[in-house]
Formats: C-alpha cells, sequence, structure tokens
C-alpha cells in the first residue's frame, strides 16, 4: 500500500520567509501528485497538483511543487509567505494502481506570523 | 456548480443517538468519498463508492458505522450509536471517473460532529 510522509507537522514563519515542506511517498509505479491546504474552519482544497510534464508545478497563491522522481518527493515551496497563507498543507497522491483513490500524508500545521 | 454540500454543518447529539450525515456530489462525478478528521489521527479515508457501488470500506472504523448511495446524487454516512470518540469532521469527496487530471477530488465544507 502507497504511504505518504509529511516530515514538518508544525512550521511557523515570519511574514516574507521562503517555505518549503517536504513531502515523499512510497510507491514506485506512476503517480499523480497533490498539494491541497485548508484554511482554519474550512475545507480542504486544491493548491497544485502534477500529472506528468515539466516537473516544476505552479499553483495558486504564489505556490510552486517540483516533482522529483529519484527521490519520490514533491515539495511545497513558496519564496515569500503571507500571514493569510496560515493553514494547514496536505501532500496526496494517486497511484496508477488505485483507482481514484487518493492517500493523504499526515498534514503540515503552517503558522505565519505578522 | 455549487460543489460538494453536506449537511448538516454542526451536529451535537448525545451518547447513544443515531446519526446521519448526508452528502450530495458534485453533478457528473462518479467517485463519492467520506473522510473523518480529527486532531489525534488526521484525514482518514472511511469509504469511497463508484457509480453507487462501495469499493473500499476498509476505513470503517466499526459495524457502528454505515454509508449508502442510493443514488448518483446523493450519499448518507450513518453512526448508530453514536459515541464521544466520533467527534470529528466528516467530509465528503467526489471527482470523475478515470486518470490523470480526473482524480482531482473536491471537498465539501464539513459536518462538524459533537458527540456529547
Amino acid at each position: 500500500a502507497q504511504s505518504v510522509s509529511q516530515h514538518n507537522h508544525h512550521v511557523i514563519l515570519s511574514e516574507a520567509a521562503s517555505l518549503e515542506l517536504g513531502c515523499n511517498y512510497s510507491y514506485g509505479g506512476t503517480v499523480n501528485l497533490f498539494w491541497y491546504v485548508q484554511y482554519p474552519g474550512q475545507h480542504l482544497q486544491l493548491l497544485l497538483k502534477y500529472f506528468s510534464g515539466d516537473p516544476l508545478v505552479k499553483g495558486i497563491k504564489g505556490f510552486e511543487a517540483e516533482f522529483i522522481k529519484s527521490k519520490f518527493s514533491f515539495n511545497l515551496r513558496k519564496p515569500s509567505v503571507q500571514w493569510s497563507d496560515t493553514a494547514e498543507y496536505f501532500c496526496a497522491v494517486n497511484a496508477d494502481n488505485a483507482g481514484n483513490m487518493l492517500t493523504f500524508g499526515g498534514g503540515t500545521r503552517l503558522m505565519v506570523k505578522p | 456548480d455549487a460543489g460538494v454540500i453536506q449537511s448538516p454543518r454542526h451536529e451535537v447529539t448525545e451518547m447513544g443517538q443515531e446519526v446521519t450525515l448526508r452528502c450530495k456530489p458534485i453533478s457528473g462525478h462518479d467517485y463519492l468519498f467520506w473522510y473523518r478528521q480529527t486532531m489525534m489521527r488526521g484525514l482518514e479515508l472511511l469509504i469511497y463508492f463508484n457509480n453507487n457501488v462501495p469499493i473500499d470500506d476498509s476505513g470503517m472504523p466499526e459495524d457502528r458505522f454505515s454509508a449508502k448511495m442510493p443514488n448518483a446524487s446523493f450519499s448518507t454516512l450513518k453512526i448508530q450509536p453514536s459515541e464521544p470518540r466520533d467527534s470529528a469532521v466528516y467530509f465528503c469527496a467526489s471527482s470523475l471517473a478515470g486518470t490523470g487530471n480526473y482524480n482531482e477530488q473536491f471537498f465539501g465544507p464539513g459536518t462538524r460532529l459533537t458527540v456529547l
């Protein structure tokens, strides 16, 4: 079975700091990769997704993620965070043997101090 | 499209009572997923349906939980009897069939359940 690891459970940054959240998965076949964001009290929303092609994916609100197949990683980055980025971030993987199921990581809670 | 609709948004009940959570997926979506989110366990997949048929219910915690999808536009998650440890936010999500771009799941606003 696939698993997804997000090693940073809690991250605290000041505004304008750069962000990188780690995501690693454990499946050797073809994958589709997602980052979702959950703002306080809200539901999960898609930030960005990777299916094929350029491994550097740009999403909404200045976020980007890079798929490194050799490292089984899909890290999320943002060069300069804002207070409004305070949220929980979930990495998710769809493996080619899992139908439409997504396997989610445990989430990373980001707090941005103004 | 209105997106995934869930009701109620908040539910407070007493231990032992039956609880029914409702979900209306996005029209045309073939897959429907039920998740539970708690501080301790994060986001857990409980069950998912394809074309109204349950495909994988291995995440359903115990027999007190049951889910149905009588038609393409409606699903229920029932807990009977409810226990305080069932307190959580329950999310419903839906997606299209197929691979690649179709795997994106769209989440509803969730139902916050509190069992006293």
